[in-house]
C-alpha cells in the first residue's frame, strides 16, 4: 500500500538555526513529490513541488527539498529559520499507478523558539 | 483569479444534529473536487472527490456524504453527527490533469 511516513511529529528548534523535516514515501516506479504548508487555523499551501528534472527545488522563502530515489525521501531542508516558520509541513506523494492518488503523510509540527 | 471558499469556519453541533457544508470554487470550470479530514497527529484522509457533476468517489466508508450539484459547488453531509466526526475538514480543488491541489481555508467542526 501506498504510505509517506512522516518520523517527527514535532521539531523544536531556535531562531536561525538550521533544520530538516524528513519524509520518506513507499517506494513506487513513478511519483511526484510535494511538501505543503499549513499555519494555525488555515488551510494548506503549496510549499514547493517536484515533477521532474532537478531533484532539488526551492521555495521563495528559503526552504529546499531534494528528491532521493534510492532511499524513497523527500526531505525538506531550511539553513536559518525564522519565527515566522512556525507552522505544520505536510509532505504528499503522488502515485501515478496507482489512479494519481495523493497520499499525506501526518505532519511535522515545527516550533521556532526565539 | 481562481479562489476557494468554504463555510462555516467553525461549527459546534450536538450528537445526532445534521451537518452541511459548503464549498465553492470560482474562477474556473470542470474542477476536480476533494474533501479531506485533518486528524490532530494522523495527516489528511481523503474522504472524497469529484471529477464532474454528480460523480462522487468514496474513500472511507463512514458517517458522512458528499454531492455536487453544481460544477463549482461542493457538499458535505451528515444525517446524524458522531462525536468521532469532530475535526478540521478541508475542501481542495485541481484542475483536470493538474497536480496542485489548491485547499479552502478549512471549516473545524466541534460534534458535542
Amino acid at each position: 500500500a501506498q504510505s509517506v511516513t512522516q518520523l517527527d511529529s514535532q521539531v523544536p528548534v531556535f531562531e536561525e538555526a538550521p533544520v530538516e523535516l524528513r519524509c520518506n514515501y513507499s517506494s513506487s516506479v513513478s511519483v511526484y513529490l510535494f511538501w505543503y504548508v499549513q499555519y494555525p487555523n488555515q488551510g494548506l499551501q503549496l510549499l514547493l513541488k517536484y515533477l521532474s528534472g532537478s531533484t532539488l527545488v526551492e521555495s521563495i522563502n528559503g526552504f529546499e527539498a531534494e528528491f532521493n530515489k534510492s532511499q524513497t525521501s523527500f526531505h525538506l531542508r531550511k539553513p536559518s529559520v525564522h519565527i515566522s516558520d512556525t507552522a505544520e509541513y505536510f509532505c504528499a506523494v503522488r502515485y501515478m499507478e496507482y489512479g494519481n492518488k495523493l497520499v499525506f503523510g501526518a505532519g511535522t509540527i515545527l516550533r521556532v523558539k526565539s | 483569479s481562481q479562489t476557494i471558499h468554504q463555510w462555516p469556519a467553525t461549527l459546534v453541533q450536538p450528537v445526532g444534529s445534521p451537518l452541511s457544508l459548503e464549498c465553492t470554487v470560482e474562477g474556473t470550470s470542470n474542477p476536480n473536487l476533494y474533501w479531506y479530514r485533518q486528524a490532530a497527529g494522523r495527516g489528511l484522509q481523503l474522504l472524497f472527490y469529484s471529477v464532474g457533476i454528480g460523480q462522487i468517489s468514496s474513500e472511507v466508508p463512514q458517517n458522512l456524504s458528499a454531492s455536487r450539484p453544481q460544477d463549482r459547488q461542493f457538499i458535505l453531509s451528515s444525517k446524524k453527527l458522531l462525536l468521532s466526526d469532530s475535526g478540521f475538514y478541508l475542501c481542495a480543488w485541481n484542475g483536470p490533469g493538474a497536480n496542485v491541489l489548491t485547499f479552502g481555508a478549512g471549516s473545524r467542526l466541534t460534534v458535542l
